[in-house]
């Protein structure tokens, strides 16, 4: 079954203390994502990737390091988490074939709550 | 300025009428593409509808229809026939960029919580 997995799909942790959420989709996609999703904000692109070491910043890259080091994983690192990073993070994926249409896949998302 | 903007924080539909969500979006390249996604209470983000900037004709997808007007830049999702099952968030989303290389980034409008009353 062609898939985007995140894990933890939920984290409770604390202020300081690192922690990375994986990522991996099965279809070859070469470009990926991350979002956070907050009440009343909608979706906001955090990093992207476009290709096995290629990596840029989207909208809100601020307290986020991610790498691609592999084509089906893509992995978002909180090095010292704080409470204003507590959201609804969501992983996507695409093929990138240029074309207009193609949709990105979202994986379940993971739950973060920094205390 | 948003680029992509949702005005209707909630929606409340009879079921088995229609509903429609608007959605208005801003930009100057020519070449884009608009999504709606679907969030119910469980979380994940469900893939409706696609329109191209280039397409001539308003896509449909079974219950789902896209009411593209280009010249205002609205591109609101009409639901016909709503069902309890319909109950959710809605987002509207936008890529830009020229047809080979272009974007992958989607821009998310604020969405907008459709109820579905039986």
């Amino acid at each position: 079954e062609a898939q985007v997995t995140q894990n933890p799909r939920y984290l409770i942790t604390v202020t300081g203390k690192k922690l990375t959420v994986t990522c991996s989709q099965n279809m070859n996609h070469e470009y990926m994502s991350w979002y956070r999703q907050d009440p009343g904000l909608g979706l906001r692109q955090i990093y992207y990737s476009m290709n096995v070491e290629v990596t840029d910043k989207g909208d809100v890259p601020e307290g986020y390091k991610v790498s691609r080091k592999e084509k089906r994983n893509f992995p978002l690192i909180l090095e010292s988490p704080s409470p204003n990073q507590t959201s609804l993070y969501f992983c996507a994926s695409s093929l990138y074939s240029g074309a207009q249409g193609e949709t990105q896949y979202f994986g379940p998302g993971t739950r973060l709550l920094v205390l | 300025a948003q680029k992509i903007t949702q005005t209707q924080p909630g929606m409340f539909v009879q079921e088995k009428e229609a509903v429609t969500l608007d959605c208005t979006y801003d930009t100057s390249d020519p070449s884009y593409g608009l999504f709606w996604y679907k969030q119910p209470s469980s979380g994940e983000m469900i893939f409706l509808i696609y329109q191209g900037s280039y397409d001539q004709q308003n896509a449909t997808e079974g219950r789902y229809s896209l009411n593209f007007q280009k010249a205002r830049k609205s591109a609101n999702l009409v639901i016909s026939a709503s069902q309890l099952g319909d109950s959710a968030m809605y987002f509207c989303a936008m890529r830009e960029g020229s047809y080979q290389g272009g974007s992958e980034k989607l821009v998310f409008g604020k969405g907008t919580k459709l109820t579905v009353n039986p």
